[in-house]
């Protein structure tokens, strides 16, 4: 079956432009989290979701962060006014709930601002 | 502090040599952890987990790990390495919070490099 997917791969963007970032994750999989992971580091959590609601927003770095996901599906975060240090590749994960609870990964958004 | 650690930057190991990448874990109640695996320019793989039973849990790839509940570790391990194992490590748990939502927190990574 299919994968969690992201998209754009790739995002050149200006200092200061806004910027969205999508994740589809794996059809019927509740739980959706964002992660960012600098250059050969660790994963930096953002934000995870339940269903459409966040009840964890406690990694996003700055109010430029904002999150959705609408009909329990797709996710996308934005990211306004993006500054040098937000060059990252941003993650998108889902998982089924339950008592599983492993993450399945996309393959993740490249996002350099230049 | 609910937390996981990887105490090394990077393992070095020669090719057909049993590998070990250790991780150990601060939580509250029965631990759930995991292993993943990151191979360049990709995304994060799963690659085991240990939620109850055999402290040994047996994964993807021949890999192995052993959950320890007196040291609070979930090594993860290979008898015999190839070099297409040099990759990214992390190690992550499951962390509970309140509204009975769970969340994993990952460890900062091992990078794993088979010489051969």
């Amino acid at each position: 079956g299919a994968g969690v997917s992201q998209s754009p791969s790739n995002k050149v963007t200006e200092k200061g432009k806004d910027v969205e970032l999508r994740c589809d994750p794996i059809s019927g999989h509740t739980a959706l989290y964002w992660y960012r992971q600098s250059l050969g580091q660790g994963l930096e959590f953002l934000i995870y979701f339940q269903g459409n609601s966040a009840p964890d927003k406690s990694g996003l770095p700055s109010d430029r962060f904002s999150a959705e996901r609408t009909g329990g599906s797709v996710s996308t975060l934005t990211i306004q006014r993006t500054q040098q240090e937000d060059s990252a590749v941003y993650l998108c994960a889902s998982s089924s709930g339950g008592t599983s609870y492993e993450q399945y990964f996309g393959p993740g958004t490249r996002l350099t601002v230049t | 502090a609910q937390s996981v650690a990887q105490p090394e930057d990077q393992v070095n190991v020669a090719e057909g040599n049993p590998l070990t990448v250790k991780c150990t874990y601060s939580v509250s109640g029965n631990p759930y952890l995991f292993w993943y695996v990151q191979y360049p320019n990709r995304g994060l793989q799963f690659l085991l987990k240990y939620i109850t039973g055999d402290n040994l849990v047996k994964g993807s790839y021949g890999f192995e790990a052993e959950f320890n509940k007196s040291q609070t570790s979930f090594h993860l391990k290979k008898p015999s390495a190839l070099v297409s194992d040099s990759a990214l490590y992390f190690c992550a748990v499951r962390v509970p919070f309140s509204g009975g939502y769970n969340k994993l927190i990952f460890g900062a990574g091992t990078r794993l490099a088979v010489h051969p």
